[in-house]
């Protein structure tokens, strides 16, 4: 069965700071991952979208990295901020249905002062 | 919000009655989506649709139907509501597939059942 799993469930890091977010998938045959980030009470945005053969993307303060042999992604955030409080969602596509993914059930992430 | 419009944003019905929610873009994409996020939960695939009059179910389809007669609409019913579809739904939109393009969101339908 197709599953995406993420780490940790939740997360509290102090303003500044650097962190790290984790997804295991399980899709197979891959298409891509997607990372998402959802402030509370709005709908998910986009935040990077990696293939097969990439394994890093930037954007701005956020890196992700993909191994597709181990099934892992990573988001990792730089000099964290306020306004970085979300949920993260993994998004894995499948090669052969391109009109369906399958959603993690995100982490949340809250930063402090 | 990529031009999407969920309307209501927020609804409190009582059990038995129909429910309809409506999403309306002016993107102009093909592909139309309605999910249910619940705590715990990943987003859930209720229904889409990839076309006028064409639709198909998700993964939780079960007491929902939808309906899409022009391109900018979206229409998702639960005809009988019940207290476990008390949830906060989401319309997504996307030129193709929601695996090949990125897919937006609109801001969320909170729903709930009494």
């Amino acid at each position: 069965k197709n599953q995406v799993e993420q780490s940790p469930q939740s997360l509290i890091i102090l303003e500044g700071k650097n962190c790290t977010l984790q997804c295991n998938y399980t899709v197979s045959p891959f298409s891509n991952l997607r990372w998402y980030k959802q402030d509370t009470g709005r709908g998910p945005v986009s935040l990077t979208i990696m293939t097969f053969s990439e394994n890093t993307k930037s954007n701005g303060r956020y890196t992700a990295t993909l191994d597709a042999d181990t099934k892992q992604s990573s988001l990792h955030i730089t000099a964290s901020q306020l306004s970085d409080s979300a949920s993260y969602i993994c998004v894995v596509s499948e090669k052969t249905s391109y009109d369906k993914v399958i959603f993690g059930p995100g982490t949340s992430l809250s930063v402090i002062p | 919000d990529a031009g999407i419009t969920q309307s209501p944003r927020h609804k409190v019905t009582e059990t038995g009655t129909p429910v309809t929610l409506r999403c309306h873009q002016t993107e102009n994409h093909r592909y139309m989506y309605w999910y249910r996020q619940d705590p715990g939960h990943g987003l859930r695939l209720i229904h889409y649709s990839y076309g006028v009059k064409d639709t198909d179910k998700g993964e939780v389809s079960d007491g929902y139907s939808v309906s899409r007669s022009k391109t900018e609409d979206f229409l998702l019913t639960l005809e009988s509501a019940t207290s476990s579809q008390t949830s906060v739904y989401f319309c997504a939109i996307s030129e193709s597939g929601q695996g090949a393009t990125e897919a937006f969101f609109g801001q969320g339908t909170r729903l709930t059942v009494v």
